[in-house]
């Protein structure tokens, strides 16, 4: 398993301005994936973070409103730009071993008024 | 890609009934995990079970990927077993999962 460390858990933030998320783990983990749930929707994946490397985007996602870093094997962040309300989501990172299960953090609530 | 259908989609139930939750996946999958929200938001992992049965407590996992469902069976049901219930699968063509839209379950004292 892993220990996810997600900041901030929570924020509320003006419409306009940025807010980037941390996500550590306390090990090495191959995959690192960013995710976002929709007041009352399910979850879906923004984009694989890749160590060294530009992030992989899923349709309807774009590096300029998701901005992405991944310095290393532990730790990843992502950035959600230029708010507006239609933000407004939790936003989770999930590890995952190769040809394993994976685990998330506890998630950030973000709140754009 | 890959889609997920979970049922139902909400559940009442009075709490120490049972319950059988659904979810059925279009194409083969390496990975399929059940997963718990509780009222904050964080997702806690109840079975990684691509295959076969698996039980904890009072939860049981049963997943038939010939014939791609699996069924999580919640016996005995507590006012904490509340809350939204996730199917996720991955499949071969990459490592992310897509999740199913959720069976919300409300357990009444």
């Amino acid at each position: 398993s892993a220990v996810i460390s997600q900041k901030p858990s929570r924020d509320i933030c003006q419409r306009g301005t940025s807010l980037t998320i941390q996500c550590q783990v306390d090990s090495q983990v191959t995959m690192m994936f960013w995710y976002r749930q929709q007041p009352g929707q399910s979850l879906t994946l923004i984009a694989t973070a890749n160590q060294g490397s530009e992030a992989t985007y899923e349709s309807g996602f774009v590096i300029d409103k998701f901005p992405i870093s991944r310095p290393n094997l532990t730790f990843s962040t992502l950035t959600v730009s230029n708010m507006s309300p239609e933000d407004s989501s939790i936003y989770l990172c999930s590890v995952e071993f190769l040809g394993s299960e994976a685990f998330f953090g506890q998630g950030t609530r973000l709140t754009v008024v | 890609g890959i889609q997920v259908e979970q049922s139902p989609p909400d559940l009442i139930l009075q709490e120490g009934a049972n319950s059988t939750l659904r979810c059925n996946f279009s194409d083969s999958v390496n990975n399929l995990q059940w997963f718990h929200q509780n009222p904050w938001g964080q997702l806690i992992n109840l079975f990684y079970i691509p295959s076969g049965t698996k039980q904890n407590g009072r939860l049981s996992a049963t997943t038939v990927a010939t014939e791609r469902y699996s069924l999580l069976y919640i016996s005995s049901s507590q006012t904490t077993d509340s809350g939204v219930y996730f199917c996720a699968v991955g499949s071969n063509a990459g490592n992310m999962l897509t999740f199913g839209g959720g069976t919300r379950l409300m357990v009444k004292p």
